[in-house]
C-alpha cells in the first residue's frame, strides 16, 4: 500500500505572509489535488495536476499558487494570508487517466491557522 | 461545473437503525459518482463508486448506494449502523471527460447513539 504524506500537520501564519504546504506521495499516481475544507462547507478544489509539471485550475485557485514539481510531489503556496483564516488543507492522489472513474486517496491535512 | 448537494447537514440515529445520507447532483451530461468518509482528525477515505450498470453499488462495511438519473440522486444507506459509522459522510461527481477532478458535497454528520 501507499501513502500520502502532508508537511507540516499545522501551520500558523501572519496576515499577508506567504505559506507553503507540501504534500509527497508514493502510490506512483500519475493526478494529484488540492482541496481546502471549510466547516459546513465541504471541500472545494483549488487545483489539481495530472501529470508532472501539469497544473489545472480549480473553483477557488484565486490567492493560490500551485507547482507538481515531479510526480511524487504537489505544493501548494498561500500567496497572502488572511487575517483569521482558519481552514484544513487537503492532499489527494489518484491512478488518472481517462474519465476520472478512480478512487481518490488522501493524505490527514494541513491544519492553517492565521494570527 | 458539476455540482452537488447534501441536504443534510447532521443525521443522528441509534445503532442498530437504518440510515439514508442524501445527496443530489446537478449536471445533464455523463458522470461518475462516489461516496466517501471522513473520521474526525482523518482525510477521508473512499467508500464506493457508481459508474455504469447496476444503479445500487455495494461498498465497504454494509454501506450502499442507489443511483437515480430520473431524480439525479445517489443516496447512500445502511441498514442497521454501528457507532463506529459516526463520522461525516462526503458524495462527490466527476465529469465523463478526460482528467476532470471530482467535486464534493458539504458532507453530512452523522451520529450514532448507543
Amino acid at each position: 500500500g501507499g501513502i500520502i504524506t502532508q508537511t507540516p500537520k499545522f501551520l500558523i501564519g501572519q496576515e499577508g505572509q506567504k505559506l507553503t504546504l507540501k504534500c509527497q506521495q508514493n502510490f506512483n499516481h500519475d493526478t494529484m489535488y488540492w482541496y481546502r475544507q471549510d466547516s459546513g462547507k465541504g471541500l472545494r478544489l483549488i487545483y489539481y495536476s495530472i501529470t508532472e509539471n501539469d497544473l489545472q485550475k480549480g473553483d477557488l485557485s484565486e490567492g493560490y499558487d500551485a507547482s507538481r514539481e515531479k510526480k511524487s510531489s504537489f505544493s501548494l503556496t498561500v500567496t497572502s494570508a488572511q487575517k483569521n483564516e482558519m481552514a484544513v488543507f487537503l492532499c489527494a492522489s489518484s491512478i488518472g487517466g481517462q474519465g476520472s472513474n478512480e478512487r481518490l486517496f488522501f493524505g490527514h491535512g494541513t491544519k492553517l491557522s492565521v494570527l | 461545473t458539476q455540482t452537488v448537494s447534501q441536504s443534510d447537514a447532521h443525521v443522528t440515529v441509534f445503532e442498530g437503525d437504518s440510515v439514508e445520507l442524501r445527496c443530489n447532483y446537478s449536471y445533464g451530461g455523463s458522470i461518475y459518482l462516489s461516496w466517501y468518509i471522513q473520521h474526525h482528525g482523518h482525510g477521508l477515505q473512499f467508500l464506493l463508486k457508481y459508474y455504469s450498470g447496476n444503479p445500487v453499488v455495494q461498498g465497504v462495511n454494509g454501506f450502499e448506494a442507489e443511483f437515480s438519473k430520473s431524480d439525479s440522486s445517489f443516496h447512500l444507506r445502511k441498514a442497521s449502523v454501528h457507532w463506529s459509522d459516526s463520522a461525516v459522510y462526503f458524495c462527490a461527481v466527476s465529469l465523463r471527460n478526460n482528467n476532470n477532478a471530482p467535486r464534493f458535497g458539504a458532507g453530512t454528520k452523522l451520529t450514532v447513539k448507543p
